[in-house]
């Protein structure tokens, strides 16, 4: 069965400072994979896509990148953190083609960041 | 481009009360739309889903929700409502390889 990890679950980091959370898939192939964003307040925030290695695309402009340089591995990144960058972070993915097919998002179960 | 919107930030229901949560979207071309769940401290669940055929879906939990081409609607319902259905609701529009969601409702239960 496929399942999804993220990690770590809660993070504490400096403003400034670097950010690197990772997003691994297991059981299935060439997945299409999502970084999303839940600011306290707010609902959730799709931050980028991808559908396949190396392919990314940037839903809202930012100081976050995410690169993928696995076909299950997905990375969202940060040179320098800001204050606003606080928030719940979820990884989650669906098959290609996912509308004809399984019609279904898989979610990580998120990390919680705190930027201070 | 794509948008949705869920006009009740928060709405508080007792126990055994029925329960409307509200969702509208905007998209050119038909939906496929979504609701998911988020209990606290866990990750989202899908509730139910609708791509095409009977408007009126049902879901796990006792939930259904009725899809309204002419309103642009896809609001949720349960007409019994438990304790345990506190938890944050959103609502959301796939399209192609994207999902778009909106702002979140959030439900309290009073006893």
């Amino acid at each position: 069965s496929q399942t999804i990890h993220q990690w770590p679950a809660t993070l504490v980091q400096p403003v400034g400072s670097p950010l690197s959370l990772e997003c691994t898939v297991e059981g299935t192939s060439n997945p299409n994979l999502y970084w999303y964003r839940q600011a306290a307040g707010r609902g959730l925030q799709l931050l980028f896509y991808s559908v396949g290695i190396g392919q990314i695309s940037s839903e809202v402009p930012q100081n976050l990148s995410a690169s993928r340089p696995q076909d299950r591995q997905f990375i969202l990144s940060s040179k320098k953190l800001l204050l606003s960058d606080s928030g719940f972070y979820l990884c989650a993915w669906s098959t290609q083609g996912a509308f004809l097919a399984n019609e279904k998002l898989f979610f990580g179960s998120g990390t919680q960041l705190s930027v201070l | 481009a794509q948008s949705v919107t869920q006009p009740d930030i928060h709405i508080t229901v007792s126990e055994g009360a029925s329960l409307e949560l509200r969702c509208n979207y905007s998209y050119g071309a038909t939906p496929y739309l979504f609701w998911y769940v988020q209990s606290p401290g866990q990750g989202l669940q899908l509730l139910l889903k609708y791509f095409s055929g009977d408007t009126l879906v049902q879901g796990i939990k006792g939930f259904e929700a009725e899809f309204k081409r002419s309103q642009s609607s896809f609001n949720l319902r349960k007409p019994s409502v438990h304790w345990s259905d506190a938890a944050e609701y959103f609502c959301a529009v796939g399209t192609g390889n994207q999902f778009y969601f909106g702002t979140g409702t959030s439900l309290t239960v009073i006893p």
